[in-house]
């Protein structure tokens, strides 16, 4: 399977743990993108990457809330003293060139880690 | 910062019945337009997109969608519906040249009846 994956696809955790997950993108796309759905609502933008350099960061990422994507290639996504409000999937998406318009800005989609803050 | 709205949150449908899911959103310069679909157990697909040109985009298995400008719209249509469109669909709008992060609507689940 050559589309993009993420690592665990469940996590179920207990307030105030640290949780990381990891995702790794298509190996030719060099923009990474990390989105949060709750449930009932449609994706919302976290943070992306482009290569190594983090490059945007919502409002939504909290500072309990850190990504990283070292090499350029896969990323982790870490959230700290997990709260309840935390519970969602976490969707990873990625994308080739440097996005504008035209063929390359399809993102695509990771199946999710689904978090469970008890 | 853009903003998308989807009117219907839940549709029924019987096999063979048209659909169309309503999109709307808010910004304003130059966007990009998206439908995606999440099929049960299933990550999020690409639909259609839309970046230019002709204004009636033609997606993946029967799907079309309209960018109509003036009424900062682009609503998804099929004219018959399957059992296995039973999905979960959302549109999305990304600003041109401005790290094409996705801003989604809220989702449009639909159910069709065999």
């Amino acid at each position: 399977d050559t589309g993009v994956s993420q690592n665990p696809r469940h996590k179920i955790t207990k307030r105030g743990q640290n949780v990381t997950f990891r995702c790794d993108p298509i190996s030719e796309h060099n923009r990474l993108y990390w989105y949060r759905q709750t449930l009932g609502q449609g994706p919302e933008f976290l943070t992306y990457f482009q290569n190594e350099a983090q490059l945007e960061k919502s409002r939504l990422l909290s500072d309990r809330f850190s990504a990283e994507r070292p090499k350029g290639s896969f990323s982790t996504l870490e959230i700290q003293r997990t709260e309840q409000g935390d519970s969602a999937m976490y969707l990873c998406a990625s994308i080739t060139g440097t996005g504008g318009q035209g063929p390359n800005n399809e993102q695509f989609f990771g199946p999710g880690t689904r978090l469970t803050v008890l | 910062a853009q903003s998308v709205s989807q009117h219907n949150h839940h549709v029924i449908l019987s096999e063979a019945a048209s659909l169309e899911l309503g999109c709307n959103y808010s910004y304003g310069g130059t966007v990009n337009l998206f439908w995606y679909v999440q099929y049960p157990g299933q990550h999020l697909q690409l639909l259609l997109k839309y970046f230019s040109g002709d204004p009636l985009v033609k997606g993946i298995k029967g799907f079309e969608a309209e960018f109509i400008k003036s009424k900062f719209s682009f609503n998804l249509r099929k004219p018959s519906v399957q059992w296995s469109d039973t999905a979960e669909y959302f549109c999305a709008v990304n600003a041109r040249n401005a790290g094409n992060m996705l801003t989604f609507g809220g989702g449009t689940r639909l159910m069709v009846k065999p």
